[in-house]
């Protein structure tokens, strides 16, 4: 069954780094989204992104985010300068085109010390 | 706007007990609604969704919810807890078409624990 990967699994970074988390979402899915949780706090919508565009985007992701599609299989978040309070667990989705259903990614743990 | 509340974080029972896990949503159009799970160091999987149609929905492990427009409730039910369902749960709702196309917004997640 195919499913959402991301690498790394874990991610240790200093404040003020530049971090890039990668997800290769469900080949023939169309739409795709970032989700972030902090330890003991929601899941919480950061992004989506359909047609090399993003579609949306929360408070959250502010100017020191960015996303991408490099490739036809990449799709990456970029944390320009990463803060203390970045440190969540960073959860890739995708979904086709007429569904609803999202399927996620294992997901990456960023720790920013 | 949408909004999902779930009605306690921690959630208890005894194997083989009824699990009833409750969520309420809030949304400015109608809704599409969705449980997922989430074990230990595990990413999220989903469980069952309502989208349109009969508004109670199985799901995968035995699981189904049903909406309730009126109530604007779609509570998470199993008839009989097993060990392997202990697992924090999540309700999420999004709305349909528009540049909201699949957004979810997430409530706070329930922690259910099965007790031998």
């Amino acid at each position: 069954e195919p499913e959402v990967t991301q690498t790394p699994s874990h991610q240790v970074t200093q404040m003020g780094q530049e971090v890039i988390l990668r997800c290769v979402p469900i080949s023939n899915h169309l739409y795709f989204y970032w989700y972030r949780q902090i330890l003991g706090q929601k899941v919480e919508f950061l992004v989506s992104f359909y047609n090399n565009e993003i579609s949306e985007k929360s408070e959250i992701f502010d100017d020191q985010f960015s996303v991408e599609r490099p490739d036809g299989s990449n799709f990456t978040l970029k944390i320009r300068s990463t803060k203390l309070e970045d440190s969540a667990m960073y959860f890739c989705a995708s979904t086709r085109t007429g569904s609803y259903e999202q399927y996620f990614g294992p997901g990456t743990r960023l720790t920013v010390t | 706007a949408q909004s999902v509340t779930q009605l306690g974080s921690h959630v208890s029972v005894s194997e083989g007990a009824l699990v009833l896990l409750r969520c309420n949503y809030s949304s400015s159009v109608p809704p599409y609604l969705f449980w997922y799970v989430q074990y230990p160091n595990q990413g999220l999987q989903l469980l069952l969704k309502y989208t349109t149609g009969a508004t109670l929905v199985k799901g995968i492990n035995g699981f189904e919810a049903e909406f309730k427009k009126s109530e604007t409730s779609f509570h998470l039910t199993k008839p009989s807890a097993h060990m392997s369902d202990a697992a924090e749960y999540f309700c999420a709702v999004s709305g349909a078409g528009g540049t909201s196309y699949g957004k979810l917004t997430f409530g706070q997640g329930t922690i259910l624990t099965v007790h031998p």
